[in-house]
């Protein structure tokens, strides 16, 4: 089946600086939607940003991401992080493209920033 | 413009008993999705529904817990015979095509 590695469990930054964090898959579909999902202390988790198409930058609210076939890869950036940001962050994929199916998540990791 | 509503927001219970947990989705949306949130694991997909009808239960862990939708108003999660490995958040999102939108969850304490 489908799964996301998500390798860190923790960052840590500090307020000003670049963030990167890492999201791999492995999936055997080739229809596949990428998801980064973030979730504020005692909120939802909220749609952060969304692709599908390879080698694409998607950016939204000051994160960017590109989805990379070749290394099957979809991180997270911000090339300078604010103390709001510190959150939960998931990534996901859905193996049915844009069909609605099911998101399957990543273990999730926690944004720290510090002042 | 309500979101997705789960209640309760938090349950304790006793190993052995049993928890129903319930959703109400956005209005119109026509996809249902149960998962289960732990510090350990993430989100754990459970279940989900597309207009009413079960879909994949692939997640479930089979014998004791069980997911239905009457209606499209409302979903409920079901946990027999509770075990302390089930406490966790459950969350229920919905969705008109593919973005989730999630619930707040409820949290499931089993002691």
């Amino acid at each position: 089946g489908d799964s996301v590695t998500q390798t860190e469990g923790l960052v840590t930054v500090t307020e000003g600086l670049p963030v990167m964090l890492n999201c791999t898959y492995q999936t055997a579909y080739s229809d596949v939607a990428f998801f980064w999902y973030v979730q504020y202390l005692n909120e939802a988790p909220k749609l952060l940003l969304r692709s599908s198409t390879d080698n694409k930058r998607t950016e939204h609210q000051g994160f960017h991401a590109t989805l990379h076939k070749s290394s099957s890869s979809f991180h997270l950036q911000k090339s300078s992080v604010q103390l709001s940001d510190s959150a939960l962050y998931y990534c996901a994929l859905s193996d049915r493209g844009n069909m609605g199916y099911k998101l399957t998540f990543g273990t999730g990791t926690s944004l720290l920033v510090d002042p | 413009n309500a979101g997705v509503i789960q209640t309760p927001r938090h349950k304790v219970t006793g190993k052995g008993q049993e928890a129903t947990l319930w959703c109400e989705p956005i209005s119109g949306h026509s996809a249902v999705f149960w998962y289960r949130q732990t510090i350990v694991q993430g989100l754990e997909f459970l279940t989900y529904f597309r207009n009413q009808a079960p879909i994949d239960d692939s997640g479930m862990p089979k014998e004791r817990f069980s997911a239905q939708m009457p209606n499209q108003s409302h979903s409920t999660l079901k946990i027999q015979s509770t075990q302390p490995q089930d406490s966790a958040v459950y969350l229920c999102a919905s969705s008109p095509r593919n973005t989730l939108y999630f619930g707040e969850g409820s949290r499931l304490i089993v002691v």
